[in-house]
């Protein structure tokens, strides 16, 4: 089955952009993931999908400062403009024949 | 707009059973894959099984196999998880999510705490 790794933290500043990675492993490096949100104490939130060509569909009400691309096996998400509601924890999804898989999710801080 | 309102955590002793519900609207449940993916205290998300939109394939993680069933009344818009021989390590927040390639929307939870 797929397997995702990510980065357990990172941090920027508020008004700057971060850049989030989600890696597949080579087998499946060509596969769609899934990006959710989850702040402090609430439920995680979809944000979009992402294509290994960088093409991506964002879910309803996600606003204009969230985007994403793919290079290779690597994808992104990318958040501009960060707000201090983008502190949060961020995990990548994706889904084989019979099985999903989560990355183990990334802590975003903004100073 | 779509709502997942999910039923039926509690404290558990291990070895016990317990039956979670999420209930469903703004969205033709009948053509949906619906899952069930859980929050251990503190840890990441982890998938736990999920219910084909058409058809009745059923799906499970590993960790689960044999001790958790999936299953869908289509006439109430409403998922069910019947969890038997709980362990400690079933110990989470448990999530009902609609959608199998990307897991689109989420409900609140709900807490299921095994101990003795």
């Amino acid at each position: 089955q797929p397997v995702l790794t990510q980065s357990s933290s990172a941090s920027a500043s508020l008004g700057s952009s971060v850049k989030l990675t989600c890696t597949l492993n080579n087998r499946h490096s060509t596969y769609i993931i899934a990006w959710h949100q989850q702040q402090p104490g609430k439920a995680p939130r979809y944000l979009m999908k992402v294509e290994g060509s960088g093409r991506y569909n964002k879910g309803s009400g996600i606003p204009d400062r969230f985007s994403g691309s793919s290079s290779g096996a690597d994808r992104y998400l990318t958040i501009s403009n960060l707000q201090s509601e983008d502190e949060a924890d961020y995990y990548c999804e994706t889904w084989d024949i019979n099985s999903w898989v989560f990355g183990g999710g990334t802590r975003l801080t903004v100073l | 707009e779509v709502q997942l309102v999910e039923s039926g955590g509690g404290l558990v002793q291990p070895g016990g059973s317990l039956r979670l519900s999420c209930a469903a609207s703004g969205f033709t449940f009948n053509t949906y894959a619906m899952s069930w993916v859980r929050q251990a205290p503190g840890k990441g998300l982890e998938w736990v099984s999920t219910f084909s939109g058409s058809g009745g394939n059923t799906y499970y993680a590993d960790s689960v196999k044999g001790r958790f069933t999936i299953s869908r009344d289509r006439s109430k818009n409403t998922l069910y998880l019947q969890m038997n021989s709980l362990r400690g390590e079933d110990t989470a927040l448990y999530y009902c999510t609609k959608g199998d390639e990307g897991f689109d929307s989420w409900g609140q939870g709900t807490l299921v705490t095994v101990s003795s």
